[in-house]
């Protein structure tokens, strides 16, 4: 059974500094991983997904990379900003499409 | 596009009562999917449609949900009858699959927050 962990549960970090989201699955069989933000009160907005084939894609500030044989992902963000504070979620999609949310990690950048 | 479309936004019932949700995803994608948040549990897929069929329900907690996709621009979650454990925000997504990478992403509606008295 696919279980996927998210380490910080949270972080609060002040503006401007770089930081590491870390995801961890514990199958190797995925079809992709993505990374979703969501915003209090809000539904899920995709950031990056990452086919199991590729090992990380980039989008503006963000860099998302993927070790499929160690079962581990990360998510980048470069100079962050207030406006970056949400839950961060990664989801695993495995045979069949199933997907497997993580906990998810709050962050909080400090202005 | 407008999006994932959700009604209602907002729903507050009895116990007992018969709850139906109500989903229209993405023009032109081909999955649809039902999840439910809770600060206990997280996010948690309840069941999945692909070309309007349902794929895996495995993730349906008990007999009291039910789903159904009608058509390809129209799914409802049912649940009769509720139960205050039921209270959560239910997150309806979909999602392309024509070989693209960008097709694969899911994309959720706003939620409909469920409030079971």
């Amino acid at each position: 059974k696919q279980e996927v962990t998210q380490i910080p549960a949270a972080l609060s970090v002040p503006e401007g500094e770089n930081l590491v989201l870390n995801c961890s699955f514990t199958d190797s069989a995925i079809y992709n991983l993505q990374w979703f933000r969501q915003d209090p009160g809000k539904g899920l907005t995709s950031l990056l997904l990452i086919q199991s084939s590729q090992r990380e894609q980039t989008s503006g500030r963000l860099n998302a990379s993927l070790d499929k044989s160690s079962g581990r992902s990360t998510l980048y963000i470069a100079a962050s900003q207030p406006g970056d504070s949400a839950t961060y979620l990664c989801a695993v999609s495995g045979g069949g499409f199933k997907t497997i949310f993580g906990a998810g990690t709050r962050l909080f950048v400090k202005a | 596009d407008a999006g994932v479309i959700q009604s209602p936004r907002h729903e507050v019932t009895e116990m007992g009562q018969e709850v139906t949700l109500r989903c229209k995803p993405i023009s032109g994608h081909n999955s649809l999917f039902w999840y439910r948040q809770t600060m206990m549990r997280g996010l948690e897929l309840l069941i999945y449609f692909n070309n309007n069929v349902p794929i895996d329900d495995s993730g349906m907690p008990e007999d009291r949900f039910s789903a159904k996709m009608p058509n390809a621009s129209f799914s409802t979650l049912k649940i009769q009858p509720s139960e205050p454990r039921d209270s959560a925000v239910y997150f309806c997504a979909s999602r392309g699959l024509a070989g693209g990478t960008s097709t694969d992403t899911q994309y959720f509606g706003p939620g409909t927050r469920l409030t079971v008295l």
